[in-house]
This record gives structure tokens, C-alpha cells and sequence, in this order.
């Protein structure tokens, strides 16, 4: 099954406007949730990780929020940009193990 | 470094020909996995290695499919025979093994089985 849910599926947003990508888990061992960008042609490239002992990591206009509560977490992009237009993968691993389980993607296109 | 290297990039063949896509890893990295991207059912695992040794082939879909790392500085993934349900972009990725580190992953191989 699924380990990693992954909403939406894809994703418009107008140049400049702030996107939007959630995540859930159910497995409660998971410690570490990275985010990969893909861009057509290319394979996956980690953007940006979080542990769960934080509720928020940012980096530049990339910030993920992390609910240890609620097993969720998102990818949020502020002022949005044409060259974001990608797929984006949430992710999460545990401690001990070495293969990563991705969400389904999301393809963002941004409008100019 | 030169990063994941995969070739071929495309590869077109007919249905029942047997199909050898390779990888090599990046120099220092120990892990080594296997995925398959399509539309229909995104990023898919089909067998990872760690220090040469398979650990998990369950993700590999049939026995047409078959893995071999005979060495850390090279894998393969070959089909045989090919089917047209097989197209897809193959990416092989490296890691280092335990610790949080992120995967490397190639550009991909791109296989069209008509």
C-alpha cells in the first residue's frame, strides 16, 4: 500500500502566488521526510528535508511544515515562479533503513 | 563528480528482445536502487542494493526483470523478454548507506517496447 499519500495530483498557480503540496504518513517510525524536484527529462533532485523534532524548515522559497500530530506535512512556495513549473515528490525514511518511500508526485505549473 | 551516469538514455525495441540498462553509481556511495517512473503509477521501486548485495526485489514486477551489481562501480537491469507494458523511464539512484542522506539519482533511461 501506499506509504506516503500525496495531494493534489497537479497543481496551477499564478506567477507569484504561493503553492501548496500535502503530505501524510501512517507509519510513526518514519524520522526523516525530504522533498524531491523533477523537471521533465531529468530525474528526481532532493530540494528540501525535515526532521520531525521541527515544525518548520525553510530555505529560501521553500519552506515545509511538519504536524508530528496529525502525520502530515507539506511543501509550501512562496512567490511562485514560471522555472518552479516540476513534479514534486514528498518522501519519508526511518532510522535504520535505506530505501526511501515517495509520495505519487505533483506537476506544478506555474503561470506567467 | 560526474554524478549518476545511466545509459542508454532512449531505447526503442521490439516486443520479445531483451533490453540491458546500466548504471554507475556515484564513487563513494554504497547504496544503489532502481526505480521505474510511468503516468499511471509514479515512482516505483523495484530492487535496491546495498555493498553490491541485493536486499529487496520485491518490487520487481516479474521474472523477466533482473538485476545483477557485480561490482560498486556498476549495476545493470536487464528485461528479457521485453513487453510493450515494460516502456518507461528506468532511473537508477545512489546513497550513501545509514544517516540521512538524500538519493542521486541519473537522468534516466527512456524504453519504448513496440
Amino acid at each position: 500500500q501506499q506509504q506516503v499519500k500525496q495531494s493534489p495530483q497537479s497543481l496551477i498557480v499564478q506567477k507569484g502566488g504561493i503553492s501548496i503540496i500535502n503530505c501524510a504518513y501512517e507509519n510513526t517510525a518514519f524520522d526523516y521526510f525530504p522533498w524531491y524536484q523533477q523537471f521533465p527529462g531529468k530525474g528526481p533532485a532532493l530540494l528540501i528535508a525535515i526532521r520531525p523534532d521541527v515544525s518548520e524548515k525553510k530555505e529560501g522559497r521553500f519552506t515545509i511544515s511538519f504536524n508530528k500530530s496529525a502525520k502530515q506535512f507539506s511543501l509550501h512556495i512562496m512567490d511562485s515562479q514560471p522555472g518552479d513549473s516540476a513534479t514534486y515528490f514528498c518522501a519519508a525514511i526511518m532510522t535504520g533503513a535505506n530505501n526511501l518511500f515517495f509520495g505519487t508526485g505533483t506537476r506544478l505549473t506555474v503561470i506567467p | 563528480d560526474a554524478g549518476v551516469i545511466q545509459s542508454p538514455r532512449h531505447e526503442v525495441t521490439e516486443m520479445g528482445q531483451e533490453v540491458t540498462l546500466r548504471c554507475k553509481p556515484i564513487s563513494g556511495h554504497n547504496s544503489l536502487f532502481w526505480y521505474r517512473q510511468t503516468m499511471m503509477r509514479g515512482l516505483e521501486l523495484l530492487i535496491y542494493f546495498n555493498n553490491n548485495v541485493p536486499i529487496d526485489d520485491s518490487g520487481m514486477p516479474e521474472d523477466r526483470f533482473s538485476a545483477k551489481m557485480p561490482n560498486a562501480s556498476f549495476s545493470t537491469l536487464k528485461i528479457q523478454p521485453s513487453e510493450p507494458r515494460d516502456s518507461a523511464v528506468y532511473f537508477c539512484a545512489s546513497s550513501k548507506i545509514g544517516g540521512y542522506y538524500g538519493y542521486t539519482f541519473g537522468s534516466g533511461t527512456r524504453l519504448t517496447v513496440v
